[in-house]
């Protein structure tokens, strides 16, 4: 079985401009989990989606950060503008539904300068 | 690669050593609780989970018990291995929440040979 595939793997950004990262969940999972992980801490949930509706973003920056889901399947976040304060690893998870498992991939990390 | 535990508690075990570590959660109406394992560069990977219903829950090496009544999930590796060496997250889960996956601070496990 295929795990949660994240891209890019490294980005580096200057302040101001913007990013966007993409996620491909496990085939059929129906939740998406997008968290963000600063050094030293533990992932912070940013949004999560079930199926394409979302089920929470109270932690998401809705000034500068946008999460969607087109069809319930791979999805994208974006950061506009960026801040220093947003280099971080940003991980994408999955799971069949809630209560299960969450799978993770490898993250993005974002270096903003 | 960067480490993702530079601030985190560690917890240091001679290898061979059962290893115990621990976790206070947040909310007691959690319901469902999972421990994730992450080595530098890379993201979450699941490790073992328990419901709340379920007071103990053992896989191989690893043993998770919950006690409800002050919140308290712990993790036990017995013989711990080099390999085991990695920052251990726990998670929750509630319904009353959306079901929002939740990761606590996170403790380091050095593995001395």
């Amino acid at each position: 079985e295929a795990g949660v595939a994240q891209s890019p793997r490294y980005k580096i950004i200057e302040k101001r401009q913007s990013v966007a990262f993409w996620c491909n969940p496990i085939s059929g999972h129906a939740t998406l989990y997008w968290y963000q992980q600063i050094l030293g801490q533990g992932p912070k949930l940013l949004i999560q989606f079930q199926n394409n509706g979302v089920v929470d973003d109270s932690q998401l920056p809705k000034d500068r950060f946008s999460a969607e889901r087109l069809k319930g399947v791979d999805s994208t976040l974006k950061i506009q503008p960026a801040k220093l304060e947003d280099s971080a690893v940003y991980l994408c998870a999955s799971s069949r539904t809630f209560n299960t498992e969450a799978f993770f991939g490898q993250g993005t990390r974002l270096t903003v300068v | 690669g960067e480490s993702v535990g530079l601030h985190l508690p560690t917890l240091s075990v001679q290898e061979g050593d059962n290893s115990i570590i621990n976790c206070a959660y947040s909310n007691s109406a959690s319901d469902y609780f999972i421990w994730y394992k992450q080595e530098s560069g890379k993201g979450p990977q699941f490790i073992i989970d328990i419901r709340s219903n379920m007071d103990k829950r053992q896989g191989q090496r690893v043993t998770v018990l919950l006690n409800k009544t002050v919140k308290h999930l712990s993790l036990q590796i017995a013989a711990t291995q080099p390999g085991d060496s990695a920052v251990y997250f726990c998670a929750e889960q509630f319904k009353a929440a959306g079901n929002k996956l939740t990761f606590g601070g996170g403790t380091r496990v050095l593995v001395k040979p």
